[in-house]
């Protein structure tokens, strides 16, 4: 079955600190990968999707980046954070070869910006 | 374009049916989906229902979908304490082809 793993699980970082955030998947190849971003327990924004290693796209502009080394992991970064960047992070995968786009989430990273 | 709407709030006492509801806009979608968020948690996926699909029961819950109106909706029997969460529901469309989702609705079940 497949797993999805997301470390740290909660991060206290100060104004303008770099930040690297890894989401890793297991049991499943070629995976979409997803970072999404929840502030204050809301709705959920899109903030980088990947379809393949090296291949990232960018919802939104921002402070932040993100990664693909490896085809099951997913990384988010940013070289100096700001405090809107607190927030709950999530990462999510869905399988490529499907119509649809069922997306399986992580348990998430919990980031306060002080 | 692409807006799912949902009200925020919702407060059921135990034993109750809980209904909680959706709206989109774009009438292009495939696939509609419901997850919830306990606190402090990633989401899990509920269940999902095809668009050429009117509902689809999964023990408690049941899941209708009006085409025509744009409403999907999810109803939770015997709401349970266990319930109480975040609903969040979503939308694929092949045009987006991504996943769009609401805004949540907070479930709260009281004793």
């Amino acid at each position: 079955s497949q797993t999805i793993h997301q470390w740290p699980a909660t991060l206290v970082q100060p104004v303008g600190s770099p930040l690297s955030l890894e989401c890793t998947v297991e049991g499943t190849s070629n995976p979409n990968l997803y970072w999404y971003r929840q502030a204050a327990g809301r709705g959920l924004q899109l903030l980088f999707y990947s379809v393949g290693i090296g291949q990232i796209s960018s919802e939104v502009p921002q402070n932040l980046s993100a990664s693909r080394p490896q085809d099951r992991q997913f990384i988010l970064s940013s070289k100096k954070l700001l405090l809107s960047d607190s927030g709950f992070y999530l990462c999510a995968w869905s399988d490529r070869d499907t119509f649809t786009d069922t997306q399986y989430f992580g348990p998430g990273t919990r980031l306060t910006v002080l | 374009g692409e807006d799912v709407e949902q009200s925020l709030f919702l407060s059921v006492r135990e034993g109750d049916s809980s209904v909680i509801n959706c709206t989109y806009t774009d009438s292009s979608s495939t696939y509609l989906y419901w997850y919830k968020q306990e606190p402090g948690a990633g989401l899990q996926l509920l269940t999902y229902i095809f668009s050429n699909m009117d509902m689809k029961q999964d023990q408690r819950l049941t899941v209708l979908l009006n085409k025509k109106d744009k409403h999907l909706s999810l109803r939770i029997a015997d709401t349970q304490t266990g319930d109480s969460a975040i609903y969040f529901c979503a939308e694929f469309t092949g045009t987006a082809s991504k996943l769009t989702f609401g805004t949540g609705t907070r479930l709260q079940v009281t004793l």
